[in-house]
Formats: C-alpha cells, structure tokens, sequence
C-alpha cells in the first residue's frame, strides 16, 4: 500500500544548508499538509495546499518553503536550516470529499540540525 | 488563533487499569477527529465526531464530543499493553484547517 510516501526518513544536515523534504501520494488527494511534531507541542501545521499550485501558511510556517506543482507532491524546503528546525516532519493528504475527513500521514522524517 | 490543549500529557497505568484523555478547544468546532500514533510510527485516524454530544463506541474505546462543541474525551476501558502509543485529538474548525491537540502519551505497565 504506497498510499502517501516520505523521503529521506532520516536526515542530518547543518546549521545554514538548504534542504528538501520529499512527500509524494498515489491517491490524487487535494489536499496536502505539513506537520512538525515536537516533544510537548504536538503536531504543528507548517504549511498546506488545497490544489496544485495552492499554499497556504499554517501556524508555523517561518523558514520553510513549501510548492505544488503537481496534485501528488508535496515538497517542504527548509530554506537556510536552524538548530530549532531539528523535529520530526510529517506529511499528510486528505480527500475533500463530503464526509471525507480523514487525514493520512506519512511515515515521517527525522531531521536533525547540527 | 485556534489552540487545542490535552490533559494529561502523560499517563501511566496498569495493565487493566482504565484511561481517560481530554481535549479542549479554545474555539467551537465543526467537529472533532482522534488519531493514534505508535512509538515510531504516524498517526492514524481512530474515529470522527461531529454532534453536539454525540458518543461513539470502538470496542473498549469510547469517544465523547461535549455539548458545546469545544471538548472531548476518549476512555479507554481495561487498558492492554497494545494500547501504547500517544493519542491525539483534532479540532476541524473551518473547512480545511485542522489544528492537533498536544496529545497524550499512554504507558501501560503489564
């Protein structure tokens, strides 16, 4: 079931380089989200997108940078990386069907700033 | 903006023993979602809520919206070590904006 992939799961990078995570569905969703979890605060909103070529910032959108150019990828950019962007990245889709709700999460991107 | 908060952030207990989290919203919701995640792993869609006191059953999870469509609780019954993981509630108040509770992390000693 490859439903809604990640990529790199793990990633070191330091403090100053710009990276990329990947996030690429199967299930054409329209919607598509960007998480970071941290101990203590939970799952943060970063970014969103409703459509291909439609973003949206969420709660904590500095420093990154998010495009859609196409309805089944979802990369976030991490544009000059900070000590305090270490965390665990998720992506996520829904469908926005009628009664649709539920959100699918990848399996997640460990990324460490050093 | 909208802030979703959960109590306890922490929970331990025997196995057997039952569990309850709570979540509060700081806005009224159009309706309420709780997702589990594993040690290691994603979350994942339990159930959704979207009456005003609506109650739904999962085998020995119960799930309960509030009156006031601003909180919720899960309980789960006789806890087994299967249980562990964090979980999460997820207030939906617009269309597209869902905001994530802080979550509570279950320990379930056997």
């Amino acid at each position: 079931d490859a439903g809604i992939t990640q990529s790199p799961r793990y990633k070191i990078t330091e403090t100053g380089r710009q990276v990329t995570l990947m996030c690429h569905q199967t299930w054409s969703h329209s919607y598509m989200f960007w998480y970071r979890q941290d101990l203590g605060h939970g799952l943060r909103l970063i970014y969103y997108s409703a459509a291909a070529d439609i973003t949206d910032k969420g709660e904590v959108p500095d420093g990154y940078v998010v495009s859609r150019s196409k309805t089944e990828n979802f990369p976030l950019t991490l544009e000059s990386a900070t000590r305090s962007q270490t965390s665990v990245y998720f992506c996520a889709s829904r469908d926005p069907g009628i009664g649709k709700t539920e959100a699918f999460f990848g399996q997640g991107t460990r990324l460490t700033v050093v | 903006g909208q802030q979703v908060m959960q109590i306890p952030q922490y929970q331990h207990v025997q196995e057997g023993e039952d569990f309850t989290t709570y979540c509060n919203s700081s806005t009224t919701l159009s309706n309420i979602q709780w997702y589990k995640q594993r040690p290691g792993g994603h979350p994942v869609f339990l159930i959704q809520l979207v009456k005003s006191g609506e109650v739904k059953k999962q085998k020995r999870l119960t799930f309960q919206f509030g009156e006031a469509k601003k909180n919720s609780s899960l309980h789960i019954t006789a806890t087994q070590t299967t249980d562990v993981g964090t979980y999460f509630c997820a207030g939906r108040e617009g269309y597209q904006k869902v905001t994530f509770g802080t979550g509570t992390k279950l320990q379930v000693i056997p």
